[in-house]
């Protein structure tokens, strides 16, 4: 069975910087892309694909909101990814979700996803 | 970079069918994903490429796609539907995935 736990929520300052993770059991976790995903709290506000991260790790893509700030990484060792989170903003206060593409060596979309972190950014 | 629309709401009596739009150029190429969120919760597909359902979704639900737009079609709708929808492609042009802005399901 997939599963994915991730780490815990976290309160940050403005500029600031946190680093989630995400370890991976029940699975042949070096086979798939790992997508990072968010939802902010704020009404109307929705699902935002920002990472992914290849199998092998040589390849990441960002979205545009979070690029040159945020850097995925992954260690296929400890079946783990993580999201280093630089320069924060307050509009990056969201719920962040890792999870794992739908088949191995693809990138597609999520498939299994984790409980989710609360990152709140805030004075 | 590429974008899907979604209507932000959709009311329906318990019983009755429910229909979700997702509109972007060409979406019928792209292989079109469909995920139900509840509050606070992790999102669940209920439709992927387009028209596929996992093990586990009841037959109420069902995708299909045609031209520039993706329907989501939920039939005999339950108190338990009500949730956000959000409809997701992979765009190869832009190397992201996308998602929808989502469609919020209200049963009267």
């Amino acid at each position: 069975e997939v599963e994915l736990v991730q780490s815990g929520g976290l309160v940050v300052q403005p500029g600031g910087s946190l680093r989630l993770s995400c370890v991976a059991t029940g699975f042949d976790f070096d086979d798939y892309t790992m997508h990072w995903v968010r939802v902010r709290q704020a009404p109307g506000k929705g699902l935002e694909w920002i990472s992914l991260i290849t199998w092998d790790g040589d390849s990441t893509l960002y979205a545009d909101s979070v690029k040159g700030r945020f850097t995925v990484s992954r260690d296929n060792s400890r079946n783990s990814v993580f999201l280093q989170m630089d320069a924060v903003r307050s509009d990056d206060t969201a719920l962040y979700f890792c999870a794992t593409d739908e088949n191995p060596y693809s990138k597609s979309r999520p498939e299994y996803w984790g409980p989710g972190s609360l990152v709140t950014v805030s004075p | 970079s590429y974008v899907l629309t979604q209507p932000p709401s959709v009311s329906v009596a318990p019983g009755q069918t429910a229909t979700f739009t997702c509109g972007g150029y060409n979406i019928g190429l792209k292989g079109v994903h469909w995920y139900q969120q509840r509050s606070g919760q992790a999102p669940v597909v209920l439709i992927y490429h387009d028209t596929y359902r996992p093990s586990g979704v009841p037959d109420r639900f069902s995708g299909s796609t045609s031209g520039d737009t993706a329907t989501l079609t939920i039939s005999r709708v339950e108190a338990g539907d009500e949730a956000d929808y959000y409809c997701q492609v992979y765009d190869n042009h832009s190397d992201q995935v996308v998602f929808g802005g989502g469609t919020q399901l209200t049963v009267l």
